[in-house]
């Protein structure tokens, strides 16, 4: 049962153009929103999150939206840099642990 | 280096061999989650543990798995009589409190990726 859903693989986009990454949830008892980027060979490091007591949190060049009625997060990045081409995972507390959608590869070209 | 430590980064074994995993969590921090990540997939935890307490074990095989968090010493995910399937990436995370009360993201290490040949 796929709780956390990141229904596109990949995503490409030109360099300072505005990268979306799009990710659905299912279950109505998750609360709490995690985006994290992970490189090849490292560990997933933390982007940004968000509560769903809010519809909208930004952190610099990183903006995520949460429509609760649609169970829907997007990840916004803008400009998007070469060095932001990695894996995004969508990711929400469900009970004592994280819930993983399956990731987006993000390139960005220059 | 402050972070995650997990260790070895790279295990190969044999089928029928004994995998261990080692992970240190970051200074201060007394929750050790495990998750492992299959290829072309997300993680998918495995099991939630504090100094010497299994908290959550929901998402281990009943099987061959087991893992501890002593109360000197890394957190050890032990993999028995290992198979072709167990090939992946094991990836631990810490956090200082019990992450869903305090809604702290977890901190990942770079993970252990077992081959199995």
């Amino acid at each position: 049962d796929q709780q956390v859903k990141q229904n596109s693989p990949s995503l490409s986009v030109q360099e300072g153009r505005i990268s979306i990454l799009n990710c659905d949830y299912t279950n109505s008892m998750f609360d709490y929103f995690l985006w994290y980027k992970k490189y090849p060979a490292e560990g997933p490091t933390f982007l940004i999150s968000i509560s769903s007591i809010k519809d909208k949190n930004e952190d610099g060049r990183f903006t995520v939206f949460l429509n609760k009625s649609a169970k829907h997060l997007s990840l916004h990045i803008v400009p998007s840099q070469p060095g932001d081409s990695a894996v995004y995972f969508c990711a929400a507390w469900g009970g004592n642990k994280l819930v993983f959608g399956a990731g987006t590869i993000l390139r960005v070209k220059s | 280096n402050a972070g995650v430590m997990q260790n070895p980064r790279h295990l190969v074994r044999r089928r029928g061999q004994e995998a261990r995993l080692r992970c240190s969590p970051m200074k201060g921090h007394s929750h050790v989650y495990w998750y492992r990540q299959l290829p072309e997939e997300g993680l998918k935890f495995m099991v939630y543990l504090q100094k010497e307490n299994i908290i959550d074990e929901s998402g281990m095989p009943k099987e061959r798995f087991s893992a501890e968090f002593p109360k000197e010493g890394p957190s050890i995910l032990r993999i028995q009589q290992v198979v072709r399937g167990d090939s992946a990436a094991y990836f631990c995370a810490s956090s200082p409190r019990r992450g869903r009360l305090s809604n702290q993201p977890q901190h990942f290490g770079d993970g252990t990726r077992l081959s199995i040949l």
